[in-house]
């Protein structure tokens, strides 16, 4: 398998755009992790669903951001619109099953600048 | 509430054992984790353990848990270069829904 597959790897955009962060998790797992890193405030679980419906979007910062799962193989996070603030590195990550020690794996990440 | 802490940063020489340390808050968590991050990649597994456990090994690394004073460390021995990464402690969601509450991560630094 590929693993988590993000795109795309890094994004350059200028405030006030749009930002679309796509995640394909591996195929067979039912649970879907956004993560967001930055040297601040450490990693934040943003939003994850299980069997692409959300579960806790608690951690979304504020309507300007967005997360889909239209299907059990793509998985979406919006930013609309985008401002500087919003730079940092998103992760996705998916797992199998919900309970015991079953793993998360993590995408590779999509670098994100807001100037 | 659900917390992890960790302290932010180690060095440590090469050859030497580090120890990272971390507290959790949440009593009825099944397992705990560590997770490694490497520049400019995503976390990766490195190794967990049972709740019902105190200590667990594996090859250079040797995890133990205190669950009365809600503490958790992770050993590496002979610490090589290779190591030298981000550490992540977490603890599962009491909530069983597959959440992970992470900690804000450990700097390992090995100098040659």
């Amino acid at each position: 398998d590929a693993g988590v597959i993000q795109s795309p790897r890094h994004e350059v955009t200028e405030m006030g755009q749009e930002v679309t962060l796509r995640c394909k998790p591996i195929s067979g797992h039912n649970s879907l992790f956004w993560y967001r890193q930055t040297m601040m405030r450490g990693l934040e679980l943003l939003i994850y669903f299980n069997n692409n419906v959300p579960i806790d979007d608690s951690g979304m910062p504020e309507d300007r951001f967005s997360a889909k799962m239209p299907n059990a193989s793509f998985s979406t996070l919006k930013i609309q619109p985008s401002e500087p603030r919003d730079s940092a590195v998103y992760f996705c990550a998916s797992r199998h099953g919900t309970s015991g020690v079953y793993e998360q794996y993590f995408g590779p990440g999509t670098r994100l600048t807001v100037t | 509430g659900e917390d992890v802490e960790q302290s932010l940063f180690l060095s440590v020489r090469e050859g030497d054992s580090s120890v990272i340390n971390c507290t959790y808050t949440d009593s009825s968590s099944t397992y705990l984790y560590w997770y490694k991050q490497e520049p400019g990649a995503g976390l990766q597994l490195l190794t967990y353990i049972f709740s019902n456990m105190d200590m667990k090994q594996d090859q250079r690394l040797t995890v133990l848990l205190n669950k009365k004073d809600k503490h958790l460390s992770l050993r590496i021995a002979d610490t090589q270069t290779g190591d030298s990464a981000i550490y992540f402690c977490a603890e599962s969601s009491p909530s069983n829904t597959g959440k992970l509450i992470f900690g804000q991560g450990t700097t390992l630094q090995v100098k040659p």
